[in-house]
C-alpha cells in the first residue's frame, strides 16, 4: 500500500526557498498527500495537503506531479524558525482494512544562518 | 497554540499506578487519534475513534485502554505499564475518517516517563 520515502536530511541557507521531496508512487486515486512538521518537543503541525492540484496557503507550496507519483513542499524564504523534521503522509492501508495516515521517517531540515 | 488540547503535559508514573491522559477538541471533529512517539523516531498509530466507537485498534497491549466519552475527549487509561512505555503520546483529531476527511490536528502530546 501507499508509503512515502522522503531524504533523510537536508539544509537550506536562512532566506532561501526550501525544497523538500517526496515520493509516494503507489498512492491511490483518491488519497491526498499531507504534509506536517514537527519541532522538537512539540506535537506535528499541518502545513498543507493536495489531491491532484498544486496547492499553496500562508506557510507553503505543495507542487504535486501530474502522475501523483511525487510531490514537493516549499518553503518560499526559509527561517530559522522552520527548523523541523517534515513528514510526507498518506492514508495506508492497515491490517485491519482500515485506512489511516502513517507516518513516515521524514526529513530533517536544518535551516542555516 | 494548538486548538487540540492534552492534560498533563508531563507525567511520571510508577509500573503499578493507574493514571490516565487526556485529550479535548471544540472543532466538531468526529475522528480522535491516540499516537505514541519515541525519542527520534516517528508517531505511531495506537487508536483510532469514529463517532466516539473505536474504529482502529493497532494492536496495542491491554495495559493502555482508550475511551471517548463524548465527542470533543478522548481518555487514555494506563495500568500495569513497562519502562519501555515510556514516550510522548500524541492526540489528534479530524473532521472524519474518510479520504476527504481533512487533515489531523494534533495536541503538543503529554510526555510520559515510567519508573
Amino acid at each position: 500500500d501507499a508509503k512515502t520515502t522522503q531524504p533523510p536530511s537536508m539544509d537550506c541557507a536562512e532566506g532561501r526557498a526550501a525544497n523538500l521531496p517526496c515520493n509516494h508512487s503507489t498512492i491511490s486515486g483518491n488519497e491526498y498527500v499531507y504534509w506536517y512538521r514537527q519541532i522538537h518537543s512539540q506535537g506535528p503541525q499541518y502545513i498543507i495537503h493536495g489531491l491532484k492540484n498544486n496547492e499553496t496557503n500562508e506557510m507553503a507550496s505543495l507542487i504535486i506531479t501530474e502522475d501523483r507519483k511525487s510531490s514537493t513542499l516549499i518553503l518560499p524564504h526559509a527561517t530559522l524558525r522552520d527548523t523541523a523534521v517534515y513528514y510526507c503522509i498518506v492514508r495506508v492501508l492497515l491490517d485491519t482494512g482500515r485506512r489511516a495516515l502513517t507516518f513516515g521517517s521524514g526529513t530533517r531540515l536544518q535551516v542555516q544562518p | 497554540d494548538t486548538e487540540v488540547t492534552q492534560t498533563p503535559k508531563h507525567l511520571v508514573m510508577g509500573m503499578t499506578n493507574k493514571k490516565s491522559l487526556k485529550c479535548e477538541q471544540h472543532m466538531g471533529h468526529r475522528a480522535m487519534y491516540w499516537y505514541k512517539q519515541k525519542a527520534k523516531k516517528p508517531p505511531e498509530l495506537m487508536f483510532v475513534y469514529s463517532y466516539e466507537k473505536l474504529s482502529i485498534n493497532e494492536s496495542v497491549p491491554s495495559r493502555f485502554s482508550p475511551e471517548c466519552p463524548n465527542s470533543s475527549l478522548l481518555n487514555l487509561h494506563l495500568h500495569a505499564l513497562q519502562p519501555e512505555d515510556s514516550a510522548l503520546y500524541l492526540c489528534a483529531s479530524s473532521q472524519d475518517l474518510g479520504a476527504a476527511g481533512g487533515p489531523q490536528h494534533f495536541g503538543d502530546g503529554t510526555r510520559l516517563s515510567i519508573l
